[in-house]
């Protein structure tokens, strides 16, 4: 059972670019995450989807940042016009739906992320 | 809210001594607790959780941790450090459903 996929593993973008990162969540997981790692800083959260809802995205900057989990497909991380201060890390984890979320004691499984750099 | 604080952000222990990583809790309801492990460069590896079965949590690698409500502690330990275990360690608690995690602790191993 392959796990949480995310790609590219690392993204190189000029100030203006955009950045598309993308997840694809474990086999039966409906629900994914996404967390930003900045440099020497514990993970924090951004945005919480299920497919074709996002159910909370307070941890999302106002703007340039948006992300959508579609009914095919991975869920997608967008950061429009990147600055140097969105070089992070991010990570997506998936959940399995609540029903069976409790019976798995709420874990979230974590992708490998993807490490961008805005040059 | 739910928070967790990470005490210590740094750690440095001999091979074969003893890790003690420390984390504290906030949370108005009965805690998910969770340690997990980053390697340079990778992604967060599942240590152990705390799902309220026993306070006493054995997880991978030889790691444990104890919940202490008493003390909204849920440090994390090892007996035994082996050089593997040079990591950043993180301590997170769920909230409605996103995970809060704590700044981590960087663990080197002296051998």
């Amino acid at each position: 059972n392959a796990g949480v996929m995310q790609n590219p593993r690392h993204l190189v973008r000029r100030r203006g670019q955009e950045a598309r990162l993308r997840c694809s969540p474990m086999k039966g997981h409906s629900h994914v995450y996404w967390y930003r790692q900045l440099p020497e800083e514990g993970l924090k959260f951004m945005v919480y989807l299920q497919k074709e809802n996002i159910i909370d995205e307070s941890g999302m900057p106002k703007e340039r940042f948006s992300a959508e989990f579609p009914k095919e497909g991975p869920s997608i991380l967008r950061i429009q016009q990147v600055v140097r201060g969105d070089s992070a890390a991010y990570f997506c984890a998936s959940s399995p739906p609540p029903g069976l979320a409790r019976k798995a004691g709420y874990e979230q499984y974590f992708g490998p992320g993807t490490r961008l750099t805005v040059t | 809210a739910q928070s967790v604080t990470q005490l210590g952000s740094h750690v440095s222990v001999s091979e074969g001594a003893l890790v003690l990583l420390r984390c504290n809790y906030s949370s108005s309801v009965p805690p998910y607790l969770f340690w997990y492990v980053q390697y340079p460069n990778q992604g967060l590896q599942l240590l152990l959780k705390y799902t309220s079965a026993a306070t006493l949590v054995k997880g991978i690698n030889g790691f444990e941790a104890e919940f202490k409500k008493s003390e909204t502690s849920f440090h994390l330990t090892k007996p035994s450090a082996h050089m593997s275990d040079a990591a950043e360690y993180f301590c997170a608690v769920k909230g409605d459903y996103k995970l809060s995690f704590g700044a981590g602790t960087t663990v080197t191993v002296r051998a």
